[in-house]
């Protein structure tokens, strides 16, 4: 099984709606990441969350928010989807201990706001 | 705002040739990472370099770091037709507040 997950893979919706992605790692991992991918731009941080009861914001979190429901799981949610969200969606982690350290990608969500 | 500027941002190779990608930095870093991604998938971790090396090899892949000139390079030798992805260079400034920054990345393309 992949040490990181991310559900759904592929997700469709219409501006104005409410959505979740959800990630889960099996990796003991305290550090979650959600990062945006678009064309010719690379990747963007969103939110980072150091523990569960430590989530900070990254370069572009407007429009975003996040739920880190327990150390495995770190959600993210767009309260009212517009289509400049359309991107593709990456969690990571990465271990708390020692450094330094790299980072540990699910295969991600491709979301489409229409 | 990207930290790591890569260099070129796409790169066409036969087989058996060698490819070497730039990344170019700002501000002062602990260590400098290289990320491989293939076609709309994740990335995945190739080597790291911390800002007291000068080169690290690992397998056919070579990094080099200069802190001086704020800027790393990676060269893959008798690249392999597998080898075709986009490649990313991620900077950590180190310190408590750990985030990496990553470049746009370089589409190496890899013909057999």
């Amino acid at each position: 099984d992949a040490d990181v997950t991310q559900t759904p893979r592929n997700r469709i919706t219409k501006t104005g709606k409410r959505i979740m992605l959800e990630c889960s790692q099996t990796k003991g991992h305290d550090r979650m990441y959600w990062y945006r991918q678009d064309p010719g731009l690379g990747l963007r941080l969103i939110y980072y969350s150091f523990d569960v009861k430590d989530i900070n914001k990254g370069e572009i979190s407007d429009g975003y928010s996040v739920s880190r429901q327990a150390q495995a799981k770190f959600s993210l949610s767009l309260e009212s989807a517009i289509p400049n969200q359309t991107a593709l969606y990456f969690c990571a982690t990465s271990e708390t201990s020692g450094s330094p350290y790299e980072q540990f990608f699910g295969p991600g969500t491709r979301l489409t706001v229409l | 705002s990207q930290q790591g500027e890569e260099d070129p941002q796409a790169l066409s190779i036969q087989e058996g040739e060698n490819a070497t990608m730039n990344c170019s930095y700002k501000t002062s870093i602990n260590n400098l990472q290289w990320y491989r991604q293939n076609s709309g998938r994740g990335l995945v971790h190739l080597i790291l370099i911390r800002s007291n090396e000068r080169e690290k090899h690992s397998g056919r892949l070579r990094v080099t770091l200069d802190t001086s000139k704020k800027s790393s390079s990676l060269l893959i030798t008798a690249s392999r037709a597998a080898d075709t992805a986009s490649y990313f260079c991620a900077t950590d400034p180190g310190g408590s507040n750990y985030k990496l920054t990553f470049g746009k990345g370089t589409l190496l393309t890899v013909n057999p």
